[in-house]
């Protein structure tokens, strides 16, 4: 059964600085692994979606990377900013299922 | 990217009534999920909806309980029935944009998420 495990659950940093955000897995037989991002309250915003066959996807100051062999995908964030202020989720779809699992996520705080 | 709105975004219900949940796609969707998501906690699948036909639930969640229905590719709806106040959550529904042709699995859609519903019961 897939687990997918995000570390740290929070994460305060100072504006202006790169962070990396992490997300492992414990089945690598995956087809894809989503980023999303989530303000309090509201629904879950896609950021960036990695095939299987693919490293890495990148969005402006968003890169993400995956690592099907390790089981882990990280979320570079560059020069952050206040309003990236948010909680990301990590989901992993299963290739022996379909089922797509998330993480529980990090909850990211920039400092002004 | 698809485009989904969900109505209402929120409500304040009494215990044991029920509320339906409507969920609308700009675009066609392969797939859609009904999602709970309780305070400080992550997504637990509720629901596929199937279009046309019953939908399929994960364990721990039954169609007395979550009936769900799917009449087209772009319209889904969920009620919560008889609620308590166990039942407050944020209830997202998501649509699965369809594969890129010709790369099996690994061209597999992208999920997209409504606003989702924030539902108190009292």
């Amino acid at each position: 059964k897939q687990e997918v495990t995000q570390i740290p659950a929070a994460l305060s940093v100072p504006e202006g600085e790169n962070l990396v955000l992490n997300c492992s897995f414990t089945d690598s037989a995956i087809y894809n692994l989503q980023w999303f991002r989530q303000d309090p309250g509201k629904g879950l915003t896609s950021l960036l979606l990695i095939q299987s066959s693919q490293r890495e996807q990148t969005s402006g100051r968003l890169n993400a990377s995956l690592d099907k062999s390790s089981g882990r995908s990280t979320l570079y964030i560059a020069a952050s900013q206040p309003g990236d202020s948010a909680t990301y989720l990590c989901a992993a779809g299963g290739d022996r299922d379909d089922k797509i699992i998330f993480g529980k996520g990090t909850r990211l705080h920039i400092l002004p | 990217s698809a485009v989904i709105s969900q109505k209402p975004s929120r409500d304040i219900c009494q215990r044991g009534t029920s509320l339906t949940i409507q969920c609308q796609v700009d675009s066609q969707v392969t797939m859609m999920f009904w999602y709970r998501q309780q305070p400080g906690q992550s997504l637990t699948l509720i629901a596929t909806a199937n279009q046309g036909s019953e939908a399929t639930y994960e364990s721990g969640f039954v169609i007395d309980k979550f009936p769900i229905s799917r009449p087209n590719l772009t319209f889904s709806t969920l009620t919560v029935s008889n609620m308590s106040p166990e039942d407050s959550s944020i209830y997202l529904c998501s649509g699965l944009s369809p594969r890129k042709l010709g790369q099996g699995k690994s061209g597999a859609g992208e999920l997209f998420f409504g606003e989702g519903s924030r539902l108190t019961v009292l």
